[in-house]
């Protein structure tokens, strides 16, 4: 079956950095995607990796390794705002969208 | 980035009636539409997808009968939630893409659905 795995949850401390590690299983692959979700509000865009490597984007970065089925996001000088869940996703063989159950990241002061 | 609306934001409705929810694409052609439901702390699950002018794929365990999809234009696709009921309160997004299937998917900004 296909199946995606990250962490339920994590804290981490404003200003400092954290990674968000997702592993996968799919029935191939043609991209991972990273999205943020505040509460209440619908996903919001941040990441797409196809290729093995680091992409970064100003205080994030995204990183993937398709033989170890693993990617991890980075978010460094965190800020409060950046409280929020974020969700990995898979772009199986019939480019349809695999979901993490997504990872709720608390910044404390 | 491309925009998706979603309407209504948010509805409170009584057991037994329908709901229908709409999703526009406002600066882009959505050939393919996506409605996802997502109940309070868990991950998004995709119910359905549509393209333009053909009948919705319903995920298994999504009965079609009851969460009727039409994706009648380029820029529009309803969810109706017929004969609603408590279980059926949730938060519902729908998402839209333009052309080929690796393209990225924009969100709507969610409805969230209360059944009382």
């Amino acid at each position: 079956g296909q199946n995606i795995d990250q962490p339920t949850e994590m804290t981490a401390t404003e200003g400092a950095i954290v990674q968000i590690n997702c592993t996968y299983q799919t029935s191939g692959f043609n991209g991972l995607f990273w999205y943020q979700q505040h509460a209440g509000e619908a996903p919001t865009f941040l990441s797409y990796n196809v290729l093995d490597g680091l992409e970064e984007k100003g205080r994030f970065s995204s990183f993937l390794s398709r033989s170890k089925g693993y990617s991890y996001l980075l978010l460094k000088e965190l800020q409060m705002k950046d409280s929020a869940s974020y969700l990995c996703a898979v772009m199986d063989s019939n480019y349809q969208l695999i979901w993490g159950a997504g990872t709720k990241l608390i910044i404390k002061p | 980035g491309a925009v998706v609306s979603q309407h209504p934001s948010r509805v409170i409705c009584k057991s037994g009636t329908s709901v229908k929810i709409e999703c526009r694409s406002l600066d882009f052609q959505a050939t393919t539409m996506f409605w996802y439901r997502q109940f309070p702390k868990q991950s998004l699950m995709l119910m359905a997808t549509s393209n333009e002018g053909s009948k919705a794929t319903y995920e298994q365990g999504v009965e079609k009968d009851k969460f009727l999809i039409n994706h009648a234009s380029l820029t529009l696709s309803t969810l109706t939630v017929t004969s609603a009921h408590p279980e059926d309160s949730s938060f519902y997004i729908c998402s839209a893409r333009e052309g080929r299937a690796y393209n990225e998917q924009f969100f709507g900004p969610g409805t969230r659905l209360t059944v009382l």
